[in-house]
């Protein structure tokens, strides 16, 4: 059974621009829940998107956005980008929208310059 | 506010003995725990879960402990290996609000030869 998906890996992006992530969850898996890990903030929800709906929203700007696909693939978006924003971006994907089981992807690291 | 705390940023213990990892949390609604291994650069593995109507769970070498009335959590490792060595996140879901995990600032296990 293939694990969680994120593309890219590694991004270098210059401030000002966006960028778009990419998730695909395990086979079966409706819940993606995307996380920012800083060395300052450590692991932080960002959002949750369970059967195309985002069920949950964490305390980030609105330059942070997301959206699932039928096929429970989700993408995240950061707009306007800020050197802030640099950090390893993580994918979880759970079953349910309960968390009891949530596997995580590889992560994509951003560095903003 | 921290909801969920990992007090001890590091611990060093020798191979063969039991690694004791502690989580701290002060959010009285969670009712799900998860300890999370992690690598530099790369994404969370998953452990071990515990429900809050449970007091233990055991997987092999790892053991999960939870105390509501002290609202702490421990993961026990027996017996520790080197390739334990590694950031360890305690993790909780079901906080009220948001409902992605609420992780600590994790703590790094090392394990002495």
């Amino acid at each position: 059974k293939a694990g969680v998906t994120q593309t890219p890996r590694y991004l270098i992006k210059t401030r000002g621009q966006q960028v778009t992530l990419s998730c695909s969850p395990i086979s079966g898996h409706r819940s993606v829940s995307w996380y920012q890990q800083t060395p300052g903030q450590g692991l932080q929800f960002l959002f949750e998107y369970f059967s195309e709906t985002q069920r949950n929203k964490g305390n980030f700007p609105g330059r942070f956005s997301g959206r699932q696909f039928s096929n429970s693939r989700s993408e995240m978006n950061v707009s306007t980008l800020e050197l802030g924003d640099s950090a390893l971006y993580l994918c979880a994907s759970s079953f349910d929208s309960r968390n009891t089981e949530a596997f995580f992807g590889q992560g994509t690291r951003l560095t903003v310059v | 506010d921290q909801q969920v705390k990992q007090n001890s940023p590091s611990l060093s213990v020798q191979e063969g003995r039991i690694s004791i990892l502690n989580c701290d949390y002060t959010n009285s609604m969670f009712d799900y725990f998860l300890w999370y291994k992690k690598y530099p650069a790369e994404g969370p593995t998953f452990l071990i879960s515990i429900s809050s109507i449970k007091d233990k769970n055991e997987d092999g070498r790892f053991t999960v402990f939870l105390n509501k009335s002290a609202k702490h959590l421990s993961l026990h490792i027996v017996p520790s290996q080197p390739g334990d060595s590694a950031v360890y996140f305690c993790a909780a879901s079901g906080g009220g609000g948001a409902d992605g995990l609420t992780f600590g600032k994790g703590t790094h296990l090392i394990i002495q030869p």
